[in-house]
């Protein structure tokens, strides 16, 4: 499968505990970039990279989240002490840099419950 | 920022018939416009997008429209199928928001044989 994956599809956790999610991008894809999509509504961007560089953050971003993308391949989201607010589906998508041309693929995502 | 609305937000059509879904944005400086179908559990994907350059995009029974006079823009479906039935997505980028995309709300599609 060449497409992009994410690690773990399911992650249940306690309040207050810290979590990290993994995301291998399409492998000739320089662009990498996270969502999170709640229950009836559009994903929301989170943050994105141009290769290892974390180059947008939305406000939506908090200080308890943290993203890296270290040899500019696949990437991390840590959520620390975790809230149940931030039960979602958090998910990848990977672009090639092409101009204006921006198509995104999506991962299958990863399902957070803060419990 | 960029402000996508989409409507409607539910949609019930017979198997056959036509489908439409509009999308307004309100970044004039947005140059992008991709629509996405998630299916329950699945992820979302990307089935046809436009470019501010142009007006109009077919691919078989889809096709989008743009207005940016109007900053509005909208997918339509021919002879719909029931499994056309799912969720679909408008979106928009450009400079002013990089290359975040900025999703609509979604609008739920039902397609009864």
């Amino acid at each position: 499968d060449t497409g992009v994956s994410q690690d773990p599809r399911h992650k249940i956790t306690k309040r207050g505990q810290n979590v990290t999610f993994r995301c291998d991008p399409i492998s000739e894809h320089n662009r990498l970039y996270w969502y999170r999509q709640t229950l009836g509504q559009g994903p929301e961007f989170l943050t994105y990279f141009q290769n290892e560089a974390q180059l947008e953050k939305s406000r939506l971003l908090s200080d308890r989240f943290s993203a890296e993308r270290p040899k500019g391949s696949f990437s991390t989201l840590e959520i620390q002490r975790t809230e149940q607010g931030d039960s979602a589906m958090y998910l990848c998508a990977s672009s090639l840099d092409r101009g204006i041309y921006n198509e995104q693929f999506f991962g299958p995502g990863t399902r957070l419950t803060v419990l | 920022g960029e402000n996508v609305e989409q409507h409607p937000s539910t949609l019930s059509v017979q198997e056959g018939d036509s489908a439409v879904i509009k999308c307004t944005y309100s970044d004039s400086a947005s140059n992008y416009f991709p629509w996405y179908k998630q299916e329950l559990g699945k992820r979302p994907q990307l089935i046809i997008d436009i470019r501010s350059n142009v007006g109009e995009k077919k691919d078989q029974r889809i096709a989008v429209t743009l207005n940016k006079t109007a900053k509005h823009f909208s997918l339509h479906i021919t002879e719909t199928q029931p499994e056309d039935s799912a969720v679909y997505f408008c979106a928009a980028s450009g400079s002013n928001s990089g290359y975040a995309l900025n999703f609509g709300k979604g609008t739920s599609l039902l397609v009864t044989p």
